[in-house]
């Protein structure tokens, strides 16, 4: 069974960079059959896709967060990571880790439970 | 990019009812590819259906996804105390995947 897990700090302070891990079990996140997606929960705009990493280290990101996201892996611990530069209280939701159902046009066929990152002073 | 609508916002229902949630996209979804996605706070999402209409594993035959081109539609029949949730639409047909805004299933 595929278990995916969101850690980091739930704090982070405006012009700051959110650094946030995603642990998986169950599969290998090296396995060629799938991506891997960051995606976050901001309760007025709903669900917002932040961009996703393939296990070469290929990766695609949602323009609108403007270039300030990079997704890295390490595939020794079997987790996934997400960074997101210069914050503003904007940036402050709810963050999922997810995996793609396949390597192109894919729905997401297992979630984390989220995280909830707060951007604040 | 594609902008997913849903309707209505909150559905107020009680336990037996039927259910049934709208998704409208700003363009045409190529081959349907239009998941639903079951949100409970908390806990991690759920996929319902892929394909606009095709079940993921151990989802409830009450549920049904229904829909082409820019309308679909996610049903529940005979609602269960346990299906009262938020649920999500999204497109994978077009980069970058979006999702709707949600339809909130509540308790009448």
């Amino acid at each position: 069974q595929v278990q995916l897990q969101e850690s980091g700090p739930g704090l982070v302070k405006p012009s700051q960079s959110l650094s946030l891990t995603c642990s998986v079990s169950g599969v290998s996140i090296s396995s060629s059959a799938y991506q891997w997606s960051w995606i976050r929960q901001d309760p007025g705009k709903g669900l917002e896709w932040i961009g996703n990493i393939y296990y070469t280290g290929t990766t695609y990101y949602n323009p609108s967060l403007g270039g300030r996201v990079t997704l890295s892996l390490d595939t020794s611990k079997n987790q996934f990571s997400l960074r997101l530069t210069s914050v503003t209280a904007a940036d402050t939701a709810v963050y999922f880790c997810a995996r793609d159902s396949r390597l192109f046009n894919a729905w997401f066929d297992s979630w984390g439970e989220g995280t909830l990152v707060t951007v604040s002073s | 990019e594609v902008v997913l609508t849903q309707s209505p916002g909150t559905l107020f229902l009680s336990p037996g009812e039927r259910a049934t949630l709208s998704c409208r996209a700003s363009q045409r979804i190529n081959n349907n590819y239009l998941a639903w996605y079951q949100h409970k706070p908390g806990q991690a999402p759920r996929l319902l259906f892929y394909d606009a209409s095709k079940r993921a594993a151990g989802i409830p035959d009450r549920f049904s996804g229904s829909g082409s081109g820019t309308e679909f539609t996610l049903t529940i029949d005979r609602l269960e105390p346990e299906d009262f949730a938020l649920y999500y639409c999204q497109q994978y047909g077009r980069s970058p995947r979006t999702f709707g805004q949600g339809t909130k299933v509540d308790v009448k």
